[in-house]
């Protein structure tokens, strides 16, 4: 059972430099979600679905762009690269009920120069 | 809003030691409330959760108690360990909006033997 997969684990860009992160996950779960990380900023929500198909904003949503055309897959695509988007990718997944609460991947540090 | 607030740290103690991380929330409604941790370069992992009130989240020796009166949800462990080195985050989720988790900006905990 591999949980939730992100690929690159590392990545270096140019400003203006467009790229996908991937994430997939193998539990059937209806929830995914990025965040990006910063020092002293906690986790903050880009984008999130609640299923294939559907799609919404979250805290910072801007310069990203999402789709979810099946259950096992949420990339994340940076449209324009800034340095301001230098920071740590984590993808997640649930459940539709809390219970069990959200699965992590293991991050993409992302460099933007 | 929606929001979580925890102490600022970082948290340094020695081994054995008792450890109280404190979160507090602020949110319309009842959410489910978590913790997670990261160990360095690592993503993140639910360590215990509480999805309704008194409800008492345990796992590893630590414990946590959703209570509504004070919208607290205070991580205890009674005799920290070396390996407990980390950054601990709470958060909060309704799952009948989304399930998006909001996060406050983590605690780092620091075990010296």
């Amino acid at each position: 059972n591999a949980g939730v997969t992100q690929t690159p684990k590392f990545q270096v860009l140019k400003t203006g430099q467009s790229m996908t992160l991937q994430c997939a996950q193998d539990m059937n779960h209806e929830y995914m979600s990025w965040y990006r990380q910063d020092p002293g900023m906690g986790l903050r929500l880009i984008h999130y679905s609640v299923g294939a198909g559907i799609t919404d904003q979250g805290e910072v949503p801007n310069g990203y762009n999402v789709s979810r055309s099946t259950t096992e897959d949420f990339p994340l695509r940076l449209l324009s690269a800034a340095p301001s988007q230098t920071s740590v990718y984590f993808c997640a997944s649930s459940y539709s009920k809390g219970d069990y609460g959200y699965t992590f991947g293991s991050g993409t540090r992302l460099t933007v120069v | 809003g929606n929001s979580v607030t925890q102490m600022e740290g970082p948290v340094t103690l020695s081994e054995e030691a008792f450890l109280t991380i404190n979160c507090t929330y602020t949110a319309t409604g009842y959410p489910s409330l978590f913790w997670y941790v990261q160990y360095p370069g690592e993503g993140l992992q639910l360590l215990l959760k509480a999805t309704k009130a008194d409800d008492k989240g345990s796992n590893k020796g630590f414990e946590a108690t959703y209570r509504k009166e004070t919208t607290s949800f205070h991580l205890e462990k009674g005799s920290v360990q070396v390996s407990d080195s980390a950054v601990y985050f709470c958060a909060l989720a309704f799952y009948n909006q989304g399930g998006k988790l909001i996060f406050g900006q983590g605690t780092e905990l620091s075990v010296k033997p």
